[in-house]
Formats: C-alpha cells, sequence, structure tokens
C-alpha cells in the first residue's frame, strides 16, 4: 500500500484481556519497528523485524508482550493479560532496509494504535 | 548511538524562516543525521536526514556544521501547521549490536508558530 496501516485505529479492553495489534507496512520495506507512546510521553521503542525475524526485541516491556511477523510483511503486537499501565499508542514503521544498512533510510510511521485498558 | 541535544521547545512567527538547532559533539563518521516531526495526535513524519553535506527536500533544509558536531533544520516559511515536535537523531551505519541502528527518540524540540 501507501502507506503504513494500522488496526484497529482505537481499541478499549477490560485489564486482564488479550489484545492483538495489527500494521501493514509499505510493500517491499524489509525492516518493521514497533514503538509506544504514553500519554505526554516519548517514543519508547519496543521491537525491531528484519524480515520474519526480530534481531532486537530489548524494548519489550515484559514477557506479557510479543510480535511476530509472517510473509516478511504483516507484523502483530499481541498483550496477554492486560494491564492498566499498559494504556498507550502503539505505533508500527517500516524503512526499506533495517539495521546499519538501513541508515541512509527514512522510516514510514503509521498513525498507531489508541489501546485504553479499563 | 551517539546522543543528540536539542532546546525543549521554540517559538516562531508564521511566514518566517525557523531554525532548530541540534547538538551532537560525539557524532561517529559513520553517523547519518535524521530529523522527524510528530504533529499533535499524529504518528512521526520523516522530515530529512544527511552525512555529510547539506540536502534540501520540498519540507525543510539541513545544515550540517563543517565538523559535524552540530545542524540544523531550517523551515524556509513556517506555516501553522509546522507546529510539532522536531526530533533529531543520529542513526549509525554500522551498528548492527546493540540498538541495531534502530531510532531511538529523544524528547525533541516543541515549535510553536504564532499567527
Amino acid at each position: 500500500g501507501a502507506g503504513v496501516s494500522q488496526s484497529p485505529s482505537n481499541k478499549v479492553t477490560e485489564k486482564g484481556k488479550d489484545v492483538e495489534l495489527r500494521c501493514d507496512p509499505i510493500s517491499g520495506h524489509t525492516a518493521l519497528y514497533w514503538y509506544r507512546q504514553s500519554l505526554g510521553q516519548g517514543l519508547e521503542f519496543l521491537i525491531y523485524f528484519q524480515g520474519n525475524s526480530a534481531p532486537d526485541k530489548s524494548g519489550l516491556p515484559s514477557d506479557r508482550f510479543s510480535a511476530e511477523r509472517t510473509g516478511g510483511s504483516v507484523s502483530t503486537l499481541t498483550i496477554q493479560r492486560t494491564q492498566q499501565e499498559d494504556s498507550a499508542v502503539y505505533l508500527c514503521a517500516s524503512s526499506l532496509l533495517g539495521g546499519g544498512a538501513g541508515a541512509n533510510y527514512g522510516y514510514t510511521f503509521g498513525s498507531g494504535t489508541r489501546l485504553t485498558v479499563v | 548511538d551517539a546522543k543528540t541535544t536539542q532546546p525543549n521547545s521554540m517559538e516562531s512567527n508564521e511566514e518566517e524562516p525557523v531554525h532548530l538547532p541540534c547538538n551532537h559533539s560525539t557524532i561517529s563518521g559513520t553517523d547519518y543525521i535524521h530529523w522527524y516531526r510528530q504533529l499533535p495526535s499524529q504518528g512521526p513524519e520523516y522530515v530529512i536526514h544527511g552525512l555529510t553535506s547539506n540536502v534540501n527536500n520540498r519540507m525543510a533544509s539541513l545544515a550540517i556544521a563543517e565538523d559535524r558536531k552540530s545542524s540544523t533544520l531550517i523551515l524556509h516559511r513556517a506555516t501553522l501547521r509546522d507546529a510539532a515536535v522536531y526530533y533529531c537523531i543520529l542513526r549509525d551505519q554500522w551498528n548492527y549490536g546493540g540498538s541495531q541502528g534502530n531510532l531511538i527518540f529523544g524528547k525533541g524540540t516543541k515549535l510553536s508558530v504564532k499567527p
């Protein structure tokens, strides 16, 4: 597609439920990134995919968070047993190349999924 | 990745040029300088990037100091739509470990544009 697409745009869930957030990157972009942004805070890196593998998962805050990418395209971020502190905007970005080779390329971000845990 | 330092906030008048500074005194020879901006309630948006030479695109210009220890993002005529948080970020083209060369966002500069 023309841009990075994320769904849903908004999600309200009850504490303790599992949620899945989807990211559809720009076609042909090999690198995909997940970030989150809590209200009034900066962007926090979560995980980076190169193709279907994740060389950097260092930002995942707990083992309740997991992500996968299939076919070198769509990625899903799953949060199990959601907590109120998980409430944030979850942003996905893609880039033509990742890692050091991708330093000469910009990221394209999606509009994000606003997750509210009540 | 080397760190960057930006002012917390800046103000500009509409239709005037804006110069947004960024200091990166520990920059390495393989670091690209990237700029992004985030408008209210939106995801970040790529603005421009460069390595050593000044760069121009339809959105802005990037002026890089000769010693590369600082850079300036130039908006030639600010509009109300340019009010956003601007982030200056270094990406190392040789970083295959650690942060894998990922974009690590700091606090950025909040630009306000007055009509």
